[in-house]
Order: C-alpha cells, then sequence, then structure tokens
C-alpha cells in the first residue's frame, strides 16, 4: 500500500490569513486529488491533479502536484471561516483501483 | 447527492455479533468502495468492488466481507464484531476508478461496539 502522509495535521489560524497543507509520499501515484469534509458528512472532492508540476486554482484555494507526482499542497488565501474543515489528499494508485488517503488536515479559521 | 445512501446510520452492537451495513447507489457506477474513519488514520479501505460479484481486499480487511450481487448494493459484513471495529464507516463510489473520475461518498454510518 502505497502511503501518504500530511501535514500539519491541526492548523488554526485567523480569517484573512494564507495558510498550505502538504502531502508527501515516497510513492508515485497517477493521481492526487484533495477532498473537503464537514462533521457528518462524506468527503467531497475539490480538485484532481494528473500531470506531474500541475498547478489547478479554484477561486481562493491553490492545488499543485509535485514533479515528481508524489507530493501535493494545497494553499488557501484569505482564509474565510467557512473554510473550516477536513482536508483530505487522496492518490490513486499506480497498480490498480485503490484510492489511498492521508490522515487529514483539521482547520479551523477563526473570526 | 450523488445517489448514495448508507444504512444503518446509527447501530450498536455487542462484542461478537455479525453485523451488516448496506450501501445503495442510484448512480449505476461500476465502482464501489468501503473505508473507516477514524482519528489520526484519515480514511483506510476495507475492500472495492469493480463489478458485480468482483471485489478485493483494501489494507484493513481482517474480519470484514463484502458482496456484491447487483451493481447498485454493496454490502460490508463485519463476522465478529470486535471493539477495535468501532468506527465510522464510509461508503463510496465512481464512475471509472478513482483515477479517472471523482469518487463520491455516502454519509457514513457510525458503529459502536460494546
Amino acid at each position: 500500500t502505497q502511503l501518504l502522509e500530511q501535514s500539519p495535521q491541526f492548523l488554526s489560524i485567523q480569517e484573512g490569513e494564507n495558510l498550505t497543507v502538504y502531502c508527501n509520499s515516497s510513492s508515485v501515484f497517477s493521481s492526487l486529488q484533495w477532498y473537503r469534509q464537514e462533521p457528518g458528512e462524506g468527503p467531497v472532492l475539490l480538485v484532481t491533479v494528473v500531470t506531474g508540476g500541475e498547478v489547478k486554482k479554484l477561486k481562493r484555494l491553490t492545488f499543485q502536484f509535485g514533479d515528481a507526482r508524489k507530493d501535493s499542497s494545497l494553499h488557501i488565501t484569505a482564509a474565510q471561516t467557512g473554510d473550516t474543515g477536513l482536508y483530505l489528499c487522496a492518490g490513486g494508485e499506480t497498480s490498480g483501483s485503490r484510492l489511498t488517503f492521508g490522515e487529514g488536515t483539521q482547520l479551523t479559521v477563526n473570526p | 447527492d450523488a445517489g448514495i445512501t448508507q444504512s444503518p446510520r446509527h447501530k450498536v452492537t455487542e462484542t461478537g455479533t455479525p453485523v451488516t451495513l448496506r450501501c445503495h447507489q442510484t448512480e449505476n457506477h461500476r465502482y464501489m468502495y468501503w473505508y473507516r474513519q477514524d482519528p489520526g488514520h484519515g480514511l483506510r479501505l476495507i475492500h472495492y468492488s469493480y463489478g458485480v460479484k468482483d471485489t478485493d481486499k483494501g489494507e484493513v480487511s481482517d474480519g470484514y466481507s463484502v458482496s456484491r450481487s447487483k451493481t447498485e448494493d454493496f454490502l460490508l459484513t463485519l463476522e465478529s464484531a470486535t471493539s477495535s471495529q468501532t468506527s465510522v464507516y464510509f461508503c463510496a463510489i465512481s464512475l471509472q476508478g478513482p483515477m479517472n473520475t471523482e469518487a463520491f461518498f455516502g454519509q457514513g454510518t457510525r458503529l459502536t461496539v460494546v
């Protein structure tokens, strides 16, 4: 099983600040997905990146896939209280149909 | 709403009893997955299916079995529940496999084994 490590595990910031969440592995993934999960709900997909070096922007969120397809980052600009949630990265394994998740980053944006 | 229904949503059961969780989809997606979510571990894959009667093990499959007799239903059975299986269980579906398309998740089943 290919492993993904997320950091930090917990992040508490003030509204308006910027932040970056990291997702790292020693393995190569065919794709990397980022999900956001709210309490009592299942994760919801934010973005999928498939090409090494790829950068995708979703409003204030910027996602990057590492050149070697082993790592990814999520950057949020000017965080809002509505960004609060659990952010999960997930890698599509090159060998089959599995989607491997990181442990998650619990983000709290304070007003 | 991705057309995924998990049942039950909450269950308390005793150690040693069998438990079956159901995932029902209305999307006709080929792939279905069962994950468990525990603090500090993220989502861990238990079993998955890539078609009717086609299933495979995930990373934490011990103590669990699955069945998929119809495209729309994927059942997860805890053969003899243990306290370590207390968790939140999520079902997910995807059209072509997680590398190619979005995975949609159900709302989860909170299982407590006492």
